[in-house]
């Protein structure tokens, strides 16, 4: 089946305890990114890739890190979480970057940081 | 920048009503327009789309036409039912800008009742 999987689906952690969310695609897409989801902001796009060893900030990436080092994984990296990135989080990919592709999103990683 | 503004929710209706969900939206270049629903719990998947003035995007029920002229990509159904209820994103695709970040809407609220 076609999907993109993300671990874990929660989690609730303490400040400055560095975390890593897997992200993980099985249709050979080129493209990846990552999304946060806030009440009254919608979706904000934190980093984005465009293919291995290729990564670029999106709206929001202060305070996360990416690696793209295989192309079906993109990991999200809190180095040192803070409480203003509670937040629920996601993963996509799509076929490239060309403006009519699909996304295709994860289920979500609600992430809680006290 | 790129910018989509939807109607805020929640829009409530009983089953069977007609529904229409606003999207405007500003773009340089030519975009391509989505609607993304979100059912509770789980990630953003495509509804429809369209990549080009005119078209239409149809799927279960649903649709929505791009209109250059207006600016818009309103979404319509003729007969909601209680399982459409769920968060919809209006979102663009823009060719034109020198960086490619799609841009999502703040989401609008459906909530059907019997």
């Amino acid at each position: 089946e076609a999907q993109v999987t993300q671990n874990p689906r929660y989690l609730i952690t303490v400040t400055g305890k560095k975390l890593t969310v897997t992200c993980s695609q099985n249709m050979n897409h080129e493209y990846m990114s990552w999304y946060r989801q806030d009440p009254g902001l919608g979706l904000r796009q934190i980093y984005y890739s465009m293919n291995v060893e290729v990564t670029d900030k999106g709206d929001v990436p202060e305070g996360y890190k990416v690696s793209r080092k295989e192309k079906r994984n993109f990991p999200l990296i809190l180095e040192s979480p803070s409480p203003n990135q509670t937040s629920l989080y996601f993963c996509a990919s799509s076929f490239s970057r060309g403006s009519a592709d699909t996304q295709y999103f994860g289920p979500g990683t609600r992430l809680t940081v006290l | 920048g790129d910018s989509v503004t939807q109607m805020e929710g929640p829009v409530t209706l009983s089953e069977e009503a007609f529904l229409t969900i606003n999207c405007t939206y500003t773009a340089t270049g030519y975009p391509s327009l989505f609607w993304y629903v979100q059912y509770p719990g789980e990630g953003l998947q495509l509804l429809l789309k369209a990549t080009k003035a005119d078209d239409k995007g149809s799927n279960k029920g649903f649709e929505a036409t791009y209109r250059k002229e207006t600016t818009s990509f309103h979404l319509e159904k003729g007969s909601v039912q209680v399982s459409d209820s769920a968060v919809y994103f209006c979102a663009l695709s823009d060719k034109g800008g020198g960086s490619y970040i799609p841009t999502f809407g703040r989401g609008t609220s459906l909530i059907v009742h019997p």
